[in-house]
């Protein structure tokens, strides 16, 4: 069974703190997407991995960052987190095979900033 | 910018009946997914179905796709209370690195029983 691990299930965090956001897959997967999902939003696509060390931009990319030193692992980075990054953040992996294919969610992680 | 958007936002039905949601997108696509999540969980893949087919089934599921319209459908038949979901439909953007896969807004799905 593939399994996509985020490291906390809820978070609270205060404005100002650098949080980081871990996700562990154990498939040997090329590509780790992170996204939030917020009401009405459905999911916003945050950063993109397709390699170690490689990222690409989702749709919404201020006020984050992304680090991907090993292949199992990509991690997310609220460099300054403000009340706005309230939401529900989603960690997915798949087979890079030259199109889209089936993602693999973690269960996600509820953080709240105040 | 949502590639994909589901329509109903919200639909609710009786157990026993047949549930249909529908999505919508902009752009050329490879593939479309439809994925379902549990109230507060994460995602799970339900279908794909790529750009060349234009039906396929899954058990009590069936999906359709008009890339002509850029739209697609999935149809749950016989619908069970634990069918109670939001259901979210998935196309592939290309990038530099690869295909990202970007999600619509979804639909929320309410079986009473």
């Amino acid at each position: 069974d593939v399994k996509v691990t985020q490291s906390s299930r809820y978070l609270v965090k205060r404005t100002g703190e650098k949080v980081f956001l871990e996700c562990v897959q154990d498939m040997d997967h090329e590509n780790m997407f992170w996204y939030r999902q917020d009401p009405g939003l459905g999911l916003r696509l945050i950063y993109f991995s397709y390699d170690v060390k490689m990222k690409e931009k989702g749709d919404i990319p201020e006020g984050y960052s992304v680090s991907r030193e090993k292949k199992e692992r990509f991690s997310l980075i609220l460099e300054s987190a403000s009340t706005n990054q309230t939401s529900m953040y989603l960690c997915a992996s798949s087979f890079q095979t030259g199109v889209s294919t089936e993602a693999f969610f973690g269960q996600g992680t509820r953080l709240t900033v105040v | 910018s949502q590639q994909g958007e589901e329509d109903p936002q919200a639909l609710s039905i009786q157990e026993g009946e047949n549930a249909t949601m529908n999505c919508s997108y902009k752009t050329s696509i490879n593939n479309l997914q439809w994925y379902r999540q549990n109230s507060g969980r994460g995602l799970v893949h339900l279908i794909l179905i790529r750009s060349n087919e234009r039906e396929k089934h899954s058990g009590r599921l069936r999906v359709t796709l008009d890339t002509s319209k850029k739209s697609s459908s999935l149809l749950i038949t016989a619908s069970r209370a634990a069918d109670t979901a939001s259901y979210f439909c998935a196309t592939d953007r290309r990038n530099t690195g690869g295909f990202k896969t970007i999600f619509g807004a979804g639909t929320r799905l309410f079986v009473k029983a």
